[in-house]
């Protein structure tokens, strides 16, 4: 069964400091991983997306990376700010199943 | 303005309703997607479309139903059938419904049954 753990459930963090969210899966073969932030009420909104020969991924100041081999990825915020408080989600899609597996997310609070 | 509208944002149900909840894209997307999410749970896939006149179940449909008679829309009918359906409803769109699309979320429906 494919599946995708995120970790830690919740993190709470002071404004400026840096932070690291973990996604490992099982899903296979794979397509492809995606991180999506979502604010509270809102709908998710995409971050990056990685595919198999790529293992790194900026998009300011989010970095994804991306272990194929040990089928694990992460996201690190630096320099956090208030407005990074959110919900991170982890998605992995399979070419096989044709649709995407969904982390339960890790909920960031930023405290100033 | 281009992206996703869903209405309304919030909905309050009495027990043994059906309640339909709207979704419009302007994005010219093939294809939409309606996801559940409960609180501290990933979302869940309900039905999805790749065309018009066309939708398949998703992982979690029963209680759920869907049509898909103009590209832009697509709306979600929950029925009494549903055991359980307080929720927060996402509806999504992608250019072509391949893996490899970017999903785009509208904003959410909260769904609450009295």
């Amino acid at each position: 069964k494919n599946q995708v753990e995120q970790s830690p459930q919740s993190l709470i963090i002071l404004e400026g400091k840096n932070c690291t969210l973990q996604c490992n899966y099982t899903v296979s073969p794979f397509s492809n991983l995606r991180w999506y932030k979502q604010d509270t009420g809102r709908g998710p909104v995409s971050l990056t997306i990685m595919t198999f020969s790529e293992n790194t991924k900026s998009n300011g100041r989010y970095t994804a990376t991306l272990d194929a081999d040990t089928k694990q990825s992460s996201l690190h915020i630096t320099a956090s700010q208030l407005s990074d408080s959110a919900s991170y989600i982890c998605v992995v899609s399979s070419f096989n199943a044709g649709k995407s597996t969904f982390g339960d997310g890790t909920t960031l609070t930023v405290k100033p | 303005d281009g992206g996703i509208t869903q209405s309304p944002k919030y909905l309050f149900r009495k027990e043994g309703q059906n309640v339909t909840l709207s979704c419009e894209q302007n994005l010219n997307h093939d294809a939409m997607y309606w996801y559940r999410q409960d609180p501290g749970q990933g979302l869940r896939l309900i039905y999805y479309s790749q065309i018009v006149n066309d939708f398949q179940k998703g992982d979690i449909a029963e209680g759920y139903s869907v049509s898909r008679e103009k590209k832009e829309s697509f709306p979600l009918t929950v029925t009494s059938a549903q055991k359980n359906p307080t929720a927060f409803y996402l509806c999504a769109s992608s250019q072509r419904g391949r893996v490899a699309d970017t999903q785009y979320f509208g904003p959410g429906t909260r769904l609450t049954v009295l």
